[in-house]
């Protein structure tokens, strides 16, 4: 069972806009920077978002990340096939003294 | 380009040790915390341990400490991972990563699969 709490899977149709939300609690997310990564079937995951809310460079600005207290979200605009894949968040746990991941979320785009 | 090539998976039967190693190219090591992380088939990622620049520093996941040894040659420009007393539940693809900023990795192997099974 993972420390960060994640939807198992979300889905939406192409154009629209989906969120994906990261639950977790003041000794990681509520005090220490949240990042997102997506993963396509097959391959290593890429890195999107950082420091809660920064860009990777070349990560399209339809995604975007925010953060309150001790919940992250990811959210996703103009959604494509190609962003069909699994998104974990990530973040450092200070009581743990490990970096934690969420469960993952399956993003289907109908 | 930035490249991190991990090596040194395969089939070893519990209780037994393997070694991996991460080559990276096109930066240099030396400037960078790195990271080994895991997914089980089919599962999510987590992570497994980290060793600062230099190397004096390392810290590992509760369900490896004891088990695996990290440690990195920056003059090779080499990251390893010393796994032993292997168990089935540390049968995985383990990546090795590039740290932004502790949980942001920038660069991520393509990955090495261990497989822990008589």
């Amino acid at each position: 069972q993972s420390v960060l709490t994640q939807p198992p899977s979300v889905s939406a149709a192409p154009g629209q806009k989906v969120t994906i939300s990261c639950a977790g609690s003041n000794a990681n997310i509520g005090n220490n920077y949240v990042s997102w990564y997506h993963q396509l079937p097959g391959t290593a995951p890429k890195l999107l978002i950082y420091d809660d809310t920064k860009r990777l460079s070349g990560t399209p600005d339809r995604f975007s990340g925010s953060k309150s207290g001790t919940s992250a979200t990811l959210g996703i605009t103009g959604l494509q096939t190609g962003d069909e894949a699994d998104y974990y968040c990530a973040t450092w746990d200070s009581r743990l003294n490990e970096v934690v991941y969420g469960g993952g979320t399956k993003l289907t785009v109908l | 380009e930035v490249q991190l090539v991990e090596s040194g998976g395969g089939l070893v039967q519990p209780g037994g040790s393997l070694r991996l190693s991460c080559a990276a190219s096109g930066f240099s090591i030396t400037n960078y915390w790195m990271h080994w992380v895991r997914q089980a088939p089919g599962k999510g990622l987590v992570w497994v341990s980290r060793i600062n620049p230099d190397g004096s520093y390392s810290n590992y996941a509760d369900s490896v400490k004891g088990r695996f040894t990290i440690s990195r040659d920056n003059a090779k420009n080499t990251l390893h991972l010393q796994m032993s007393s292997l168990r089935p539940e540390d049968t995985a693809v383990y990546y090795c990563v590039r740290d932004l900023n502790i949980a942001g990795a920038d660069y991520w192997g393509q990955g090495t699969l261990v497989t822990v099974a008589s």
